[in-house]
């Protein structure tokens, strides 16, 4: 069973306004959250991460919000670019596990 | 700086062939991973290594095999292939374990007929 999930498969945006990609989990155990990113044919890179004592963890353009009590992240680009389409994994992990555990992906497209 | 390279980049193999993944790393990391993308699955983790000489399963396993002789290098082998397993492979190291960033490669198309 599928323990990060993200329900959007696809976002389109406005170059310039706010993206809000949204990412909910299951375990409660997860403790360590991170974002990537994705071009085609290419590996995914690290965007940004939060630690679970934090709510809100900012680099940038890109913010990311921890609401543990929902489990749910979301990752807020601000001002949106047209480079910054691609598809976004969140992924999770807890201290004593031995993985980390993905989402399937939001694709983000920034229209000019 | 090359960070984590995979060899080959695509490959198409027939049912019960056999096949070796390369992964190279130059950061000196001990953590290693492979994973497979499949669509609407996202990543899943298929072995793991914490340190060289050591392997570990991950989430989807079976059908594979790895090694990790040196600590550069993580292998990941198919014996006999399966349709099942036509996927994109990815490899990923780490400095830290579980509380770090995972640096990727590039991926590896691989087609079972």
């Amino acid at each position: 069973d599928q323990q990060v999930k993200q329900n959007s498969p696809s976002l389109s945006v406005q170059e310039g306004r706010i993206s809000i990609l949204n990412c909910d989990y299951t375990n409660s155990m997860f403790d360590y959250f991170l974002w990537y990113k994705k071009y085609p044919a290419e590996g995914p890179t690290f965007l940004i991460s939060i630690s679970s004592i934090k709510d809100k963890n900012e680099d940038g353009r890109f913010t990311v919000f921890l609401n543990k009590s929902a489990k749910h992240l979301s990752l807020h680009i601000v001002p949106s670019q047209p480079g910054d389409s691609a598809v976004y994994f969140c992924a999770a992990s807890e201290d004593t596990g031995n993985q980390f555990y993905f989402g399937t992906g939001t694709s983000l497209t920034v229209i000019p | 700086n090359a960070g984590v390279t995979q060899t080959p980049k695509f490959r198409v193999l027939k049912t019960g062939q056999s096949m070796t993944l390369l992964c190279a790393q130059d950061m000196n990391h001990e953590y290693m991973y492979w994973y497979r993308q499949d669509p609407g699955m996202g990543l899943r983790l298929i072995h793991y290594s914490v340190g060289e000489g050591t392997t570990a399963k991950g989430e989807v396993p079976d059908g594979y095999n790895v090694s990790r002789l040196k600590k550069q290098n993580f292998l990941l082998g198919l014996e006999s292939a399966a349709p099942s397993q036509t996927s994109v492979y990815f490899c990923a190291s780490s400095l830290f374990y579980l509380t770090g960033e995972l640096f990727f490669g590039e991926g590896s198309r691989l087609t079972v007929l």
